[in-house]
C-alpha cells in the first residue's frame, strides 16, 4: 500500500526566512515519483515542483527545493526566503508504478509567513 | 486554454437529492481524476477514468457513480445525497505517459454543501 505522511498541521516562519515542510513515504515500489502541490486560501491546486525516484539530484524550482532521502522514504519541501504569498495549505503527493494511475495525498500542512 | 474548468462553483442540496458535478479539460489529457477534500484529510480520491468510456473506483467510490462519454468531460454523480458528502470536490487531469513524472492539473474545485 501506498502512504503518505505529512506530521506537521501548521508551520510559522518568519518573512524572508527558509522553512522546511516534512514528507515521508511508503511504497513497495522501486520506481515512483513524488510531488508537492500548494493550496493558497482561495483554493485552487498548484504544481510547485516533482522528484523522481530515480533522480540523483534533488530537484529545485526556484525557491522552492525538495529534499530527497531515498533510505529514509522523505521528500521535505524547502522554501527558502519566505515570503507572505507563500501562506498556504502545502500537500505532498506521490504515484508509483504499482499504483498505476491513483496519486495519494498527505494530509497537508498550514504554513504562515509572519511579517 | 482554459485547462481544468468545473460546473458548479458552489452548491447547496438538501438530504436525498440528487447532483451532477461536470470536469472539462481542453488539454487532450487521457486520465481524469475526481478527488474530495475535507479538513484534516487532504485529497481522497473518489473515481477515476483512464480515457472515453472507461471508469474505475479510488479510496472512497461509495454514494457517488461517474461517466465519462467524451474525452473531455468527466461527470461525478450523487444519486441521494447525504450531510457526509459535504465537501470540496476537485477535479484533476493528466497526460498518459510510461513515466511517473505526470503532473495533474486541478480544477478549482466545488463546494458542496449538505442540508
Amino acid at each position: 500500500a501506498q502512504k503518505i505522511t505529512q506530521t506537521q498541521p501548521g508551520m510559522f516562519v518568519q518573512e524572508k526566512e527558509a522553512v522546511t515542510l516534512d514528507c515521508t513515504y511508503d511504497t513497495s515500489d522501486q520506481s515512483y515519483g513524488l510531488f508537492w502541490y500548494k493550496q493558497p486560501s482561495s483554493g485552487e491546486m498548484i504544481f510547485l515542483i516533482y522528484q523522481g525516484s530515480y533522480d540523483e539530484q534533488n530537484a529545485t524550482e526556484g525557491r522552492y527545493s525538495l529534499n530527497f532521502q531515498k533510505a529514509r522514504k522523505s521528500a521535505n519541501l524547502v522554501i527558502s526566503a519566505s515570503q507572505l504569498g507563500d501562506s498556504a495549505m502545502y500537500f505532498c503527493a506521490m504515484r508509483g508504478v504499482g499504483t498505476g494511475n491513483q496519486f495519494y495525498f498527505g494530509t497537508g500542512t498550514s504554513l504562515t509567513v509572519i511579517p | 486554454n482554459a485547462g481544468v474548468t468545473q460546473t458548479p462553483k458552489f452548491r447547496v442540496l438538501k438530504t436525498g437529492q440528487s447532483m451532477t458535478l461536470l470536469c472539462a479539460q481542453d488539454m487532450n489529457h487521457e486520465y481524469m481524476y475526481w478527488y474530495r477534500q475535507d479538513p484534516g484529510m487532504g485529497l481522497r480520491l473518489i473515481h477515476y477514468s483512464v480515457g472515453e468510456g472507461t471508469t474505475a473506483k479510488g479510496e472512497v467510490p461509495d454514494g457517488y457513480n461517474v461517466s465519462r462519454l467524451k474525452k473531455q468531460n468527466f461527470l461525478l454523480g450523487l444519486e441521494s445525497a447525504a450531510p457526509s458528502q459535504t465537501s470540496v470536490y476537485f477535479c484533476a487531469s493528466r497526460l498518459r505517459t510510461s513515466d511517473v513524472y505526470n503532473e495533474q492539473f486541478f480544477g478549482p474545485g466545488t463546494r458542496l454543501t449538505v442540508l
